[in-house]
């Protein structure tokens, strides 16, 4: 079974602070993404990696950056914490020859107070 | 406007009736489609993915594709209580590297014994 496991399933940080979110995927997929999923707006791709080393920008990467050293993990940086970044926020990885076929963590509930 | 719109609900169905949720779209590039199921505090789950037009079955589980009229439906037959959740399709224009999945918001499904 693939497994995409994330590092916090809670977390409640003050507006201001530097956050980290860690995805770890145990299937050697080459890509992964962030993605946050709000009431109304759904899921909306933050930033995606098809390679060690290699990001691309999604669809609404401001006030986020990613880091991804080793295959199998990707990092999600929220530089300096905002109101606004409350959500929940998704892993997910893929073969490189099917992007289509996206398996997720469980999520991580971030509430910025 | 959004380049996918799901049918909001939410939708509550007895046991054993067919369930139709849909989705259009209007990126004529998109090419593949995909349904996920996200259980409640769950990441989203890939249930099926199509190429092109036509239909594709899976036990209870029927996808079907009309890109002529930009429409993507799911049918679930003989519907259980198992199957409530929240249902998201998914649209990706390539397969490979840079193809992104535009998510619809979700259809939250409840089956009443």
């Amino acid at each position: 079974d693939v497994k995409v496991t994330q590092s916090s399933r809670y977390l409640v940080k003050r507006t201001g602070e530097k956050v980290f979110l860690e995805c770890v995927q145990d299937m050697d997929h080459e890509n992964m993404f962030w993605y946050r999923q709000d009431p109304g707006l759904g899921l909306r791709l933050i930033y995606f990696s098809y390679d060690v080393k290699m990001k691309e920008k999604g669809d609404i990467p401001e006030g986020y950056s990613v880091s991804r050293e080793k295959k199998e993990r990707f990092s999600l940086i929220l530089e300096s914490a905002s109101t606004n970044q409350t959500s929940m926020y998704l892993c997910a990885s893929s073969l490189s020859g099917s992007n289509c076929e996206q398996y997720f963590g469980p999520g991580t509930r971030l509430t910025v107070t | 406007q959004k380049e996918v719109e799901q049918d909001p609900g939410p939708l509550s169905v007895p046991e054993g009736a067919i369930v139709s949720l849909n989705c259009t779209y209007s990126n004529s590039a998109f090419q593949y489609f995909m349904w996920y199921r996200q259980y409640s505090r769950k990441g989203p789950e890939l249930l099926m993915y199509t190429y092109s037009s036509g239909n594709k079955e899976d036990g209870r589980f029927t996808a079907q594709v009309d890109k002529s009229s930009k429409y993507i439906s799911l049918f679930i037959r003989d519907s259980q209580p198992s199957d409530s959740a929240t249902y998201l399709c998914a649209m990706s224009a390539r397969r490979t590297n840079a193809g992104k999945s535009t998510f619809g918001d979700g259809t939250t499904l409840t089956v009443k014994p």
